[in-house]
């Protein structure tokens, strides 16, 4: 299996700019989860799914972010509009169960 | 609500000696534990977990962690430090019957040569 793929690696955008991370799970994991890491904040969970199900985003900043998974084998994080504040590494992980996370190499968000 | 805690944002090592990274948490119930390894702009990588049974975890590249139910701790140890083990670990908390995945806030490990 090829892990968890996200996509893109780096994106770089103005201020107001709508953005979409994407995620690819391992195949055969029933959650799915995306993170959000900074210097300041560490690593924070913003929203998480169980068989294509958001369960908990709880962790969503505010609303100009939301995330869909249309199926088991797709996600997206979009921001609309995007801001400075939300330049961060944005990571997709997946598991099967309740077993150990696998992370996608990131999304590193550059907003302008 | 579960939590865990990392109490040094950093731990410097001799090559060859041993070392530790501490981790305690909180959660309802028994808990799944985790520890993870960050190299610089790489996601994170699973070292091991404890979910059941023997206290003393064994995982990835030489490294273990001893889960303490009393003092709700799950260090993370290695008999013999590499300088290719400097990086930044991670340990986190799965709680059971509640699926959120909590983290701590990392160590900064220093394997100085």
């Amino acid at each position: 299996d090829a892990g968890v793929i996200q996509s893109p690696r780096h994106e770089v955008t103005e201020m107001g700019q709508e953005v979409t991370l994407r995620c690819k799970p391992i195949s055969g994991h029933d959650y799915l989860f995306w993170y959000r890491q900074t210097m300041m904040r560490g690593l924070e969970l913003l929203i998480y799914f169980n068989n294509n199900v958001p369960i908990d985003d709880s962790g969503m900043p505010e609303d100009r972010f939301s995330a869909k998974m249309p199926n088991a084998s797709f996600s997206t994080l979009k921001i609309q509009p995007s801001e400075p504040r939300d330049s961060a590494v944005y990571f997709c992980a997946s598991s099967k169960a309740v077993m150990e996370l696998f992370f996608g190499s990131g999304t590193q968000l550059s907003v302008l | 609500a579960q939590s865990v805690a990392q109490p040094e944002d950093q731990v410097n090592v001799a090559e060859g000696n041993p070392l530790t990274v501490k981790c305690t948490y909180s959660v309802s119930g028994n808990p799944y534990l985790f520890w993870y390894v960050q190299y610089p702009n790489r996601g994170l990588q699973f070292l091991l977990k404890y979910i059941t049974g023997d206290n003393l975890v064994k995982g990835s590249y030489g490294f273990e962690a001893e889960f303490n139910k009393s003092q709700t701790s799950f260090h993370l140890k290695k008999p013999s430090a590499l300088v290719s083990d400097s990086a930044l670990y991670f340990c986190a908390v799965r709680g059971r019957g509640y699926q959120k995945v909590t983290f701590g806030t990392g160590t900064k490990l220093q394997v100085i040569p």
